[in-house]
């Protein structure tokens, strides 16, 4: 089935330096969601992507969306501490309405 | 908007006996999905509902555990004669669903019970 693959799977950087992840499909997505998940918490709904090519952001977070619909990224510009957390993608699979989740790629942020 | 609810928080069984553990979602969503996730790993999906029916069940899942969200509203999830490998947070989530189509619903998800089965 399809599946969606996430690296790094962790990310450590220094307070003020940029971070991405990405996220990859073999098959063509028809959307792809983000999720942030905070240590101990639960996943929160970032933003979904439908477009190709579609670039969204929301103040130092900017997603992306492959031409190909194939592969999507989140990058965060001068991260904070309040960054910290997993970030996941999830997308549809196939033709059911099931939500697939990556393994996500875990941030750490020294301060 | 109360958000998703979930109960217990935290359950500790004995292997071999029986949990269920329940979700109210926020209330005018027609969806409810579980899902379990384990340390490192993105949560997996176990079934959803649309409004009472049960539309899809994960192929992972087996016999031992069954759904269920009678009136559309809370919906509850058991597990029979547990097993150690059972151990892991179930998450509960929730969307308004009104077309299909290339756009998602996102899901909004309860604090998760973690069960710990000794």
């Amino acid at each position: 089935g399809q599946q969606v693959m996430q690296i790094p799977q962790y990310q450590h950087v220094q307070e003020g330096e940029d971070f991405t992840t990405y996220c990859n499909s073999s098959t063509t997505l028809s959307n792809i969601q983000w999720y942030k998940q905070r240590p101990g918490g639960h996943p929160v709904f970032l933003i979904q992507l439908v477009k190709s090519g579609e670039v969204k952001k929301q103040k130092r977070l900017t997603f992306q969306f492959g031409e190909a619909k194939k592969n999507s990224s989140l990058h965060i510009t001068a991260t904070q501490t309040t960054d910290v957390g997993t970030y996941f993608c999830a997308s549809r699979q196939g033709g059911s309405e099931k939500l697939v989740f990556g393994k996500g790629t875990k941030l750490t942020v020294n301060p | 908007d109360t958000g998703v609810s979930q109960d217990p928080r935290h359950k500790i069984t004995k292997r071999g006996q029986n949990v269920t553990f329940r979700c109210d979602p926020i209330s005018e969503h027609n969806r409810l999905y579980w899902y379990r996730q384990t340390l490192g790993q993105g949560p997996e999906f176990l079934t959803y509902f649309q409004n009472e029916a049960q539309l899809e069940k994960s192929r992972l899942l087996s016999d031992r555990f069954s759904a269920e969200r009678p009136k559309g509203s809370f919906s509850t999830l058991e597990i029979q004669r547990t097993e150690q490998g059972d151990s892991a947070m179930y998450l509960c989530a929730s969307s308004l669903t009104r077309s299909t189509g290339n756009v998602n619903s996102p899901l909004h998800f309860g604090n998760g019970t973690r069960l710990t089965v000794t």
